[in-house]
């Protein structure tokens, strides 16, 4: 089955720095990429959709300039939080969709990563 | 955009009754329906999904109907068991690879199954 794993599974970093989290797609190459947050008991936010090889598209109210998407590959997606601050602090979940799917294809999802800032 | 709305937000049965939790969509041009199950600090795992040219679809406990006219989906678990407890989510999704063809989530409903 289609595996997506990111890295790291968690973070803990002091305000004002920033963190890079990986989304990679193991076993398949996925044109598409999903970047979403969840706070505690919380829904799953979508933040962008990513497509290789182009900039990423936000949702309404979330920074471009904060957090810095890049697909450079069809396998890998980053997510980098700039300037983290405590209210950043959340469940960052990623999702890659199989290339060679038809419209109805599954989204495979990571295994999150939990950021605290300190 | 698409909007998700779901009920309940929290629901507790006895083991062996069933579950029932209902989901709204907005966007017409949505035709891709998931269930995801959801542990404390897990990702979400799909547990079914149905197309829009579908009405009904079971898995041994778990079912789906979809009513499109009304714009309405539910996710109904029989015979619920301790681990059945966990949060649920619906979402929807129109078709095609544009940026539009996003998976949106419900708000999720945390479902308890008492012994």
């Amino acid at each position: 089955g289609a595996v997506v794993s990111q890295h790291p599974s968690w973070v803990i970093c002091k305000s004002g720095t920033s963190v890079k989290i990986e989304c990679r797609s193991l076993d398949f190459q996925a044109t598409t990429m999903f970047w979403y947050r969840q706070f505690p008991k919380q829904s799953l936010m979508l933040m962008a959709t990513s497509n290789e090889g182009s900039k990423a598209t936000y949702e309404q109210g979330v920074e471009k300039d904060k957090f810095l998407i890049n697909h450079a590959s069809l396998t890998l997606s980053t997510l980098t939080v700039t300037s983290a601050h405590p209210e950043d602090s959340s469940f960052y979940i990623c999702s890659a969709r199989d290339f060679q799917g038809n419209s109805y294809n599954e989204q495979f999802f990571g295994p999150g990563t939990r950021l605290t800032v300190l | 955009g698409e909007n998700v709305e779901q009920h309940p937000s929290t629901l507790s049965v006895q083991e062996g009754d069933s579950a029932v939790i209902k989901c709204t969509y907005s966007d017409s041009a949505s035709n891709y329906f998931p269930w995801y199950k959801q542990e404390l600090g897990k990702r979400p795992q799909l547990i079914i999904d149905i197309r829009s040219n579908v009405g009904e679809k079971k898995d041994q406990r778990i079912a789906v109907t979809l009513n499109k006219t009304a714009k309405h989906f539910s996710l109904h678990i029989t015979e619920t068991q301790p681990e059945d407890s966990a949060v649920y989510f619906c979402a929807a999704r129109p078709t095609g690879y544009s940026s539009a063809s996003k998976i949106i989530f419900g708000s999720g409903t945390r479902l308890s199954i008492r012994p």
